[in-house]
């Protein structure tokens, strides 16, 4: 067990629909980072957040944003789902700058 | 832009050693890191590199060559749990401190 932890674990929705992915870093880890990673695929980098601040994005569509709230944990939310949105969402966290990223199980995102 | 490559698949033996190669072409370098996915479970990190050299750790060892954009994970002992897909990521350093990962290689142990 990583100490992240990411809710739901599975989610089937409809095209078009929106949804709200959850996920609580470690304790005492200021950083969060969300990635979309598709069938046989790598692992994207969408966005991540430190202290409640955005620091990076990558290739996340406009239809995406998260946040990060006062009590550090975050939520990814994708809207106007559409069929290729399918895949596993995996919140990570890490303290700082020079440790390493701890991985939660993911959530897994089925858009019928 | 960033630019991670790995191969993609590999296969070895029960019992024998296998490196892993990854090399990268990316800006403000800050540490490099290998995870192990297993199909569809979550990474789980393996070891992390930030100055040359090679890093042992139980049966996992990583070598970095900052100067070369190269590193690579060398598996001994292998055993069949070992079968997994290997990522190798690059953290870099600029404001936006994130992890830029390559597409991993699937391995593959045989008895």
């Amino acid at each position: 067990d990583s100490g992240v932890t990411q809710t739901p674990k599975h989610l089937i929705t409809a095209t078009g629909q929106r949804v709200t992915l959850r996920c609580s870093p470690r304790s005492g880890d200021l950083s969060v980072y969300w990635y979309q990673q598709s069938l046989d695929q790598g692992l994207q980098f969408l966005i991540q957040y430190y202290n409640g601040e955005e620091r990076a994005k990558g290739n996340i569509l406009e239809r995406f944003s998260a946040q990060q709230f006062p009590d550090l944990h975050s939520e990814l939310n994708l809207s106007s789902l559409e069929l290729g949105d399918s895949a596993l969402y995996f919140c990570a966290s890490s303290v700082g700058a020079y440790t390493e990223a701890f991985f939660g199980q993911g959530t897994r995102l089925t858009v019928v | 832009g960033q630019n991670i490559d790995q191969p993609t698949e590999m296969t070895a033996t029960e019992g024998a050693i296998v490196q892993i190669n990854c090399t990268y072409q990316t800006s403000g370098f800050n540490g490099l890191f290998w995870y192990q996915q297993h199909a569809g479970e979550a990474p789980t990190f393996l070891s992390y590199n930030v100055l040359d050299g090679l890093e042992e750790k139980g049966r996992f060892s990583s070598f970095l060559s900052r100067s070369k954009g190269y590193s690579y994970l060398l598996l001994k002992e292998l055993q069949m749990k070992d079968s997994a897909s290997y990522l190798c990521a690059v953290r870099l350093h600029n404001y936006g401190q994130n992890f830029v990962f390559g597409p991993g290689t699937r391995l593959s142990v045989l008895p």
